[in-house]
């Protein structure tokens, strides 16, 4: 069975800084996909950001990248130059190959402060 | 290209009706996945449907039911409502050919009174 944990339940931080989200998972595949969403207010999820397990590469988007350590089973967000639009929930997902099930973790809430 | 369309977006129902929500994906997209958010448990995978086969099944009980018609449109029913059935119901779709990305609608608010 898969697992995602996030351990931080809010973060905080000044608008133009950067932060990190921490997230582990645990997994018996040995292939599998990873991914950051977000749900602002609104409560529409929106994918962040995606990483192949398969992919030694850590992914990025813009101003949000990942650094993926699949011996540690982490897979932490980091956003650059933080806006107060990043405000949000962010949740850490995982996925299994050839399905779209999603186990997520608990979620961490961001508060961007100007 | 329209987005993940769900309907109704708030429904308040009284414990033991049942209730039935529906789902239309983006044009083209072939699998849809529904999924319950609450605060206490967080988002809880509840099915996903690909060409209309329930592909994969999360650990609710038999009172929450979906299907999947030919046009890829959704359905999820929950029957004999309980007061922990309250929460906001999501529903994804994608291609369906490995995962690529799964866009979500803006969900359904369940009240259960």
């Amino acid at each position: 069975a898969q697992t995602v944990t996030q351990s931080q339940p809010e973060m905080s931080v000044q608008e133009a800084e950067t932060v990190t989200l921490s997230c582990t998972y645990d997994t018996s595949e040995s292939d599998y996909y990873l991914f950051w969403y977000k749900q602002p207010p609104s409560r529409q999820m929106i994918l962040v950001i995606r990483q192949e397990a398969y992919k030694q590469q850590n992914a990025t988007e813009n101003r949000f990248s990942v650094n993926f350590q699949k011996a540690a089973k982490s897979f932490s967000l980091k956003i650059s130059d933080s806006q107060l639009g990043d405000a949000a929930m962010y949740f850490c997902a995982s996925s299994r190959v050839n399905t779209d099930k999603l186990i997520f973790g608990t979620g961490t809430r961001l508060q961007v402060f100007p | 290209k329209a987005g993940v369309t769900q309907t109704p977006r708030y429904l308040i129902k009284t414990r033991g009706q049942q209730v039935t929500l529906s789902c239309s994906p983006i044009s083209g997209h072939r699998s849809v996945s529904w999924y319950q958010q609450t605060p206490g448990q967080g988002l809880q995978f509840l099915f996903e449907y690909f060409s209309e086969t329930q592909r994969n099944k999360g650990n609710f009980p038999g009172r929450f039911s979906g299907r999947q018609f030919s046009n890829s449109r959704s359905e999820m029913n929950v029957s004999t409502l309980e007061l922990g059935d309250s929460a906001l119901y999501l529903c994804a779709s994608s291609w369906g050919q490995g995962l690529t990305e799964a866009f979500f609608g803006q969900g359904t608010r369940l009240t259960v009174v």
